[in-house]
């Protein structure tokens, strides 16, 4: 496994409910991201931190809402989500532009 | 923009076979192409990168991948395929001086399935 951590693998949550996925990266980086992957989809980039500061938010709907406290850590907080956003969320990170990104194992998210 | 194309959306190669995994880029100007691997319930695993110099790049696990500007290709290669090579493959792209900053654009991937 890579130096990117991601807590929990498992969420199962209600529409009403809100709960926070964690990511901590050991490697030192400066840039960290959160992707979603749905099934028979392109991995969709929602948003991109760099040295703490968000650089994108792509379109991603506000019941969503990113964290990044410092550079090696990166939360994002779920409200009210819809059974659509049910999927596996991943985090990753990188150096610099330009340069590969680690990922970590994902968390499995199902609204329900 | 930039967009990355992956055309298979299964191969299925015999164990011992050569394999190939496509992928066709569309950017404005000289890329930086990355190929991943993602095993069943985990996240992506970093293949290999070509960012410039030699159009061959050699990566994990035996895999190597050839930059072709004429073709925008970037395919991924391997010259004997093992059962456990069996994953999905996601190629990515990204413009050295994108506005977009350090993301990645990821083709939808390719499911690689090795029979024994």
């Amino acid at each position: 496994e890579t130096g990117v951590t991601q807590t929990p693998r498992h969420l199962v949550m209600g529409m009403t409910n809100k709960k926070s996925l964690k990511c901590e990266q050991h490697l030192g980086h400066n840039a960290m991201y959160w992707y979603k992957q749905s099934a028979k989809k392109p991995l969709e980039l929602m948003f991109v931190y760099n040295f703490k500061e968000q650089t994108e938010n792509n379109s991603v709907p506000s019941r969503f809402s990113p964290e990044c406290p410092n550079s090696s850590h990166l939360f994002l907080h779920l409200h009210t989500l819809q059974p659509e956003d049910s999927a596996l969320y991943l985090c990753a990170s990188s150096p610099l532009r330009g340069h590969e990104q680690y990922f970590g194992p994902g968390t499995r998210l199902t609204v329900t | 923009a930039q967009s990355v194309a992956q055309p298979e959306d299964q191969v299925n190669v015999a164990e011992g076979n050569p394999l190939t995994v496509k992928c066709t880029y569309s950017v404005s100007g000289n890329p930086y192409l990355f190929w991943y691997v993602q095993y069943p319930n985990r996240g992506l695993q970093f293949l290999l990168k070509y960012i410039t110099g030699d159009n061959l790049v050699k990566g994990s696990y035996g895999f190597e991948a050839e930059f072709n500007k004429s073709q925008t290709s970037f395919h991924l290669k391997k010259p004997s395929a093992l059962v456990s090579d069996s994953a999905l493959y996601f190629c990515a792209v990204r413009e050295p001086d994108s506005n977009s900053g350090y993301a990645l654009n990821f083709g939808k991937g390719t499911s690689l399935l090795v029979t024994p």
